[in-house]
Order: structure tokens, then sequence, then C-alpha cells
């Protein structure tokens, strides 16, 4: 079975620009969750999404926005890019739902690395 | 803000040694779970373990937890050049809408070398 998917793999975009990442869960799973990975940083929650309603936010601004359709994939939109964005943008997917399943590991893709010039 | 802490930050060790990796966190958890992300690439799911177990163990890793102390470690049996990578432990939380979210300490990067 193919494991999560997201694309581009690489991404230059220069200050102001806006992105779309997008992402591929593996088959049967509904939740889709986004991180941003700084260089020699651990990943940092941005967004979950579920049956495509937003379930949960990091500490993001509103710049960083998301949607899931109705295949379950997603897609990660960050407008007015800064500097700062400059990550590795990893989407995991789960079969993770409700409270009684959290005990679930999450499926990470390769990431989608983005550079701000 | 990150949940957890890995000490060391960095461990270089030779093929056939063994690996510690520790990692301490501030908040009541539900699980506590391990990654491992080589350079560039996607993390790994290396082993999940729930507030109310003690130890576990897959092939060459086993995993503590101390809920007590609010740490966990990972320790790798008889390392080899391929376990390179940088390793991860994350908490296991909810969002405010009641689903599943990870908080991720910032890593241990191991070298093995051969």
């Amino acid at each position: 079975d193919a494991g999560v998917t997201q694309s581009p793999t690489h991404l230059i975009k220069t200050r102001g620009q806006h992105v779309t990442l997008r992402c591929s869960p593996i088959s049967g799973h509904k939740s889709v969750s986004w991180y941003q990975q700084v260089l020699g940083q651990g990943p940092q929650f941005i967004f979950q999404y579920y049956e495509k309603e937003e379930r949960g936010r990091g500490n993001f601004p509103d710049r960083f926005s998301a949607r899931q359709f109705p295949n379950y994939s997603s897609e990660l939109n960050v407008n007015a890019l800064l500097l700062g964005d400059s990550a590795l943008y990893l989407c995991a997917s789960s079969l993770a739902r409700v409270q009684g399943q959290r005990n679930q590991p999450q499926h990470f893709g390769d990431g989608t690395r983005l550079s701000i010039l | 803000s990150q949940q957890g802490e890995e000490d060391p930050q960095a461990l270089s060790i030779q093929e056939g040694e063994n690996a510690t990796m520790n990692c301490s966190y501030k908040t009541s958890i539900n699980n506590l779970q391990w990654y491992r992300q080589n350079s560039g690439r996607g993390l790994v799911h290396l082993i999940l373990i729930r507030s109310n177990e003690r130890e576990k163990h897959s092939g060459r890793l086993r995993v503590t937890l101390d809920t007590s102390k609010k740490s966990s470690s990972l320790l790798i049996t008889a390392s080899r050049a391929a376990d390179t990578a940088s390793y991860f432990c994350a908490t296991g939380a909810l969002t405010s809408g009641g689903y599943n979210k990870l908080i991720f300490g910032a890593g241990t990067r191991l070298a093995v070398h051969p």
C-alpha cells in the first residue's frame, strides 16, 4: 500500500507570495495533520483535520490555512510568505478519530521543503 | 512550544554499541511515541508506549516510561550504521476539538560509525 504522499517535494518562493502544499493520506485514513519542522528542531503541530473539518489548530498565524477534501486528501495554504516560513512541511495521516482511539501512531510523508528567498 | 526535551542532543557511537536517548516532558500524557527521521526525509514511527505501560520492546528497540518522573528512554541495542538518524520523542495530546496531535521534542542526532 502507498504511504502518505506529499507534493511538491521542493519549492522555492519569494517573500509575500503564497503557496499550496498537497497531501494524500494512506488509504483508509480519514485524519490528516500538518506539521512544520524548522531546521534543527522537532516538528510543530499546525492543523488537524478529520472528515473535512478542522479539529485542531496550533499556534500559527492566520496566514496559514488548510482544508480536507471528500477523498480525505488535504491542502495547506500559506499566504504572505515570510523568510521564517522556510521549513520542511510534513503531513501525517492516522486512523485516530476520537478520544477513544487516541493511542494511534501517525504516519508521515517525506514532506515538502519550502525555501523562501 | 516543544513539550519534551531529548538528551543528549547528539550522540556518536561505534557499530555494535548500544545507544540510549532520553526524553523528558512537562504535562500529563496519554501516550509517548518515538520516531526516527533520516536526513531530509519524513518521520518513521518506531514505537508507542501508553501511559499505563512501563516498558515496551520492538526488535532491537526498548522503550521505558516513568510517568512519575515524566521521562522516557529509548535504547537501541547492537547499533548499525543504518541506525544513523535523528530520533524524536512525541507526546500524544488532544486538540481543542478532542482529536489527536503530537508534541515533539527537539530530537537526538545519532551517528553510528562503522
